[in-house]
């Protein structure tokens, strides 16, 4: 596949309780995107990680953030979760520089709220 | 407008048909442009990059109109297989920016 992991792979959260989902990229992928696919509609870009920096972020609150660490695997931490947060939660990681626009996507997390 | 926008669908044609999907952008600076596929519950995989000058793998062409904003995707003799909803992707930063804008998808079933 991919090589591309996340975890987990489903989960129900009540309201107003905070998730953390993770993303393991391919080997060598430095970048790493996250986004939210809600039922019927396209994945939403909600930000980019490059190197341990955040590099560019979607039209999510605050209440959505994220972490890469060294070995450039992420996490996705979502407060105060609300009933619309309900969605498959993609993670997407790519090589940097140059290397033209592939990403891989993993098979992503679903995330119900309660 | 919406950013990218795409046949709302869904798609039901037999098996052996030609189908065609249509989609507009908004960003008249997007650099690259592509359609990914999604079997129900999976996650988006690449299907084809689209290149201005148009472009075909086997029984798919994609063809890209920039002065129109306009990017198409046209599937000859359907296979069952080809079920899935197709994505209209645009990265509005190019290069190696991988933040992806995508549009909402258009359901299509093949049938038997």
């Amino acid at each position: 596949e991919t090589g591309v992991t996340q975890s987990p792979t489903h989960l129900i959260k009540t309201r107003g309780q905070q998730v953390t989902l993770r993303c393991s990229s391919q080997s060598g992928h430095n970048t790493v995107s996250w986004y939210q696919q809600a039922l019927g509609q396209g994945p939403q870009f909600i930000f980019q990680y490059y190197r341990e920096e955040e590099n560019g972020r979607g039209n999510f609150p605050p209440r959505f953030s994220g972490l890469q660490f060294p070995n450039y695997s992420s996490e996705l931490n979502v407060n105060a979760l609300e009933l619309d947060d309900s969605a498959l939660y993609l993670c997407a990681s790519s090589p940097g520089g140059s290397s033209g626009n592939t990403i891989y996507f993993g098979e992503g997390s679903w995330l119900t709220v309660v | 407008r919406k950013e990218v926008e795409q046949d709302p669908g869904p798609f039901n044609v037999p098996e052996g048909a030609t189908v065609a999907f249509n989609c507009t952008y908004s960003n008249s600076a997007s650099q690259s442009f592509f359609w990914y596929r999604q079997d129900c519950r999976k996650e988006p995989k690449l299907l084809m990059s689209v290149y201005s000058s148009g472009n075909e793998d086997g029984r798919f062409t994609a063809q890209l109109n920039r002065a129109s904003q306009y990017i198409s995707l046209l599937i000859r003799d359907s296979k069952l297989s080809d079920s899935a909803t197709y994505l209209c992707v645009v990265n509005p930063g190019g290069g190696s920016n991988y933040k992806l804008t995508f549009g909402k998808g258009t359901l299509l079933t093949v049938n038997p």
